[in-house]
């Protein structure tokens, strides 16, 4: 089956950095992708990962291990507009579907 | 400005009720998607449709009635739901089916059901 764990809620304060963690179990793994949802807002795109390493996207980052089924999303320099909900979202290719984790709220104050 | 547009944004109904929730992408994508997102649950795929044929349908209750008229357009039809079906529907598009490129997210509708 697939599984897919991060926490469910963070808290930071501003200008620091945060690292919210997603770990995965899944048979035919294709990419994983990030997504940020602000509350009463769609979902939208951050990364994709489907190599071992990290991409950086300026203030955002995400790192992918995939003997470890493991990712994590690094946000620096934070700000309020930060506050939301991150997703974690695993693509399978035996499937053909997304499956999504649960979300991790972050507040930033 | 997603490039996905769902109507209307929030709905609220009795168990008897029948109304649709409608979907519109602008971004020549050929997969279009309904999702679930219920509070502290992950968000629940429904269906897919690629190149406007149904190609997933994860389980979903008969009193979800899935239309894809044409690429650009989806709706949900909703017909006598359950208390528990109250939820933020989401409808989403990508590229392709399973591509490595991101789904496009709408901003939902948020369903009530008396």
């Amino acid at each position: 089956g697939q599984n897919i764990d991060q926490p469910t809620e963070m808290t930071a304060t501003e200008g620091a950095i945060v690292q919210i963690n997603c770990t995965y179990q899944t048979s035919g793994f294709n990419g994983l992708f990030w997504y940020q949802q602000h509350a009463g807002e769609a979902p939208t795109f951050l990364s994709y990962n489907v190599l071992d390493g990290l991409e950086e996207k300026g203030r955002f980052s995400s790192f992918l291990s995939r003997s470890k089924g493991y990712s994590y999303l690094l946000l620096k320099e934070l700000q309020m507009k930060d506050s939301a909900s991150y997703l974690c979202a695993v693509m399978s290719y035996n499937t053909d579907k997304l499956i999504f984790g649960t979300g991790t709220r972050l507040q930033v104050f | 400005e997603t490039g996905v547009t769902q109507t209307p944004r929030h709905l609220v109904m009795g168990m008897t009720n029948k109304k649709s929730l409608k979907c519109e992408q602008h971004l020549g994508h050929n997969a279009m998607y309904w999702y679930k997102q219920s509070a502290k649950k992950p968000l629940e795929l429904m269906f897919v449709y690629s190149l406007e044929e149904r190609v997933e349908n994860n389980s979903v209750p008969s009193r979800f009635s899935p239309e894809c008229p044409n690429s650009s357009h989806l709706f949900l039809h909703l017909h006598t739901l359950q208390p528990e079906d109250s939820a933020l529907y989401l409808c989403a598009s990508s590229q392709a089916r399973a591509s490595n490129q991101p789904q496009h997210f709408g901003d939902g509708t948020r369903l009530s059901i008396l």
